[in-house]
């Protein structure tokens, strides 16, 4: 079974600073995508950023990137010039490609973020 | 164009009742997908529906249940409600399609709390 491990509970970072996110993850799948999902106080699930397993290229949109370490089944967040709106929790998450229970999305534990002025 | 709307969003039951939580996902998606958030437990998948069929199913007991409609709108049911359900119920649609480009849309969740 996959499992997706989020080790860093809580972090800060001051307004305008840059801040990174651990995930770690486990899979024997060659075939998967992985993400960052921000949950805000409103509760409502929004994508932040989605890297597929085969490309080797970090993803990157707007302030958000990822550094995508396939071999060590790493996968962190860097949020860049942070923002007051940027306070949420982050889950990492995992999905298989194109077989099974490729809908099926495996969360890990969350990590709450704080934007300090 | 709308989001996944989720009904309610919140409700308090009682021990023993049942419950039926509604998801109405975004127009053209065919999947809809159940999950429970705990503070306990995080985020667990409960089961997924495309075109009227269960397609994946987590692991719940039986009490969990769920169906979809023509119109691809969900509707999830607890019955014989415990304690241990509170919880937060997301739903998510999706257009079904398991390649690289199908993204799951997640509505703001229905709040249940059993009392």
């Amino acid at each position: 079974a996959q499992t997706v491990t989020q080790s860093q509970p809580e972090m800060s970072v001051q307004e305008a600073e840059t801040v990174t996110l651990s995930c770690t993850y486990d899979t024997s799948e060659s075939d998967y995508y992985l993400f960052w999902y921000k949950q805000p106080p409103s509760r409502q699930m929004i994508l932040v950023i989605r890297q597929e397993a085969y490309k080797q290229q970090n993803a990157t949109e707007n302030r958000f990137s990822v550094n995508f370490q396939k071999a060590a089944k790493s996968f962190s967040l860097k949020i860049s010039d942070s923002q007051l709106g940027d306070a949420a929790m982050y889950f990492c998450a995992y999905r298989r490609g194109n077989t099974g229970t490729a809908s099926k999305l495996t969360f890990g534990t969350g990590t709450r973020l704080q934007v300090m002025l | 164009k709308a989001g996944v709307t989720q009904t309610p969003r919140y409700l308090i039951k009682t021990r023993g009742q049942q419950v039926t939580l509604s998801c109405s996902p975004i127009s053209g998606h065919r999947s809809v997908s159940w999950y429970q958030q705990t503070p306990g437990q995080g985020l667990q998948f409960l089961f997924e529906y495309f075109s009227e069929t269960q397609r994946n199913k987590g692991n719940f007991p039986g009490r969990f249940s769920g169906r979809q409609f023509s119109n691809s709108r969900s509707e999830m049911n607890v019955s014989t409600l415990e304690l241990g359900d509170s919880a937060l119920y997301l739903c998510a649609s999706s257009l079904g399609d398991r390649g690289p480009s199908t993204e799951a849309f997640f509505g703001q969740g229905t709040r249940l709390t059993v009392v």
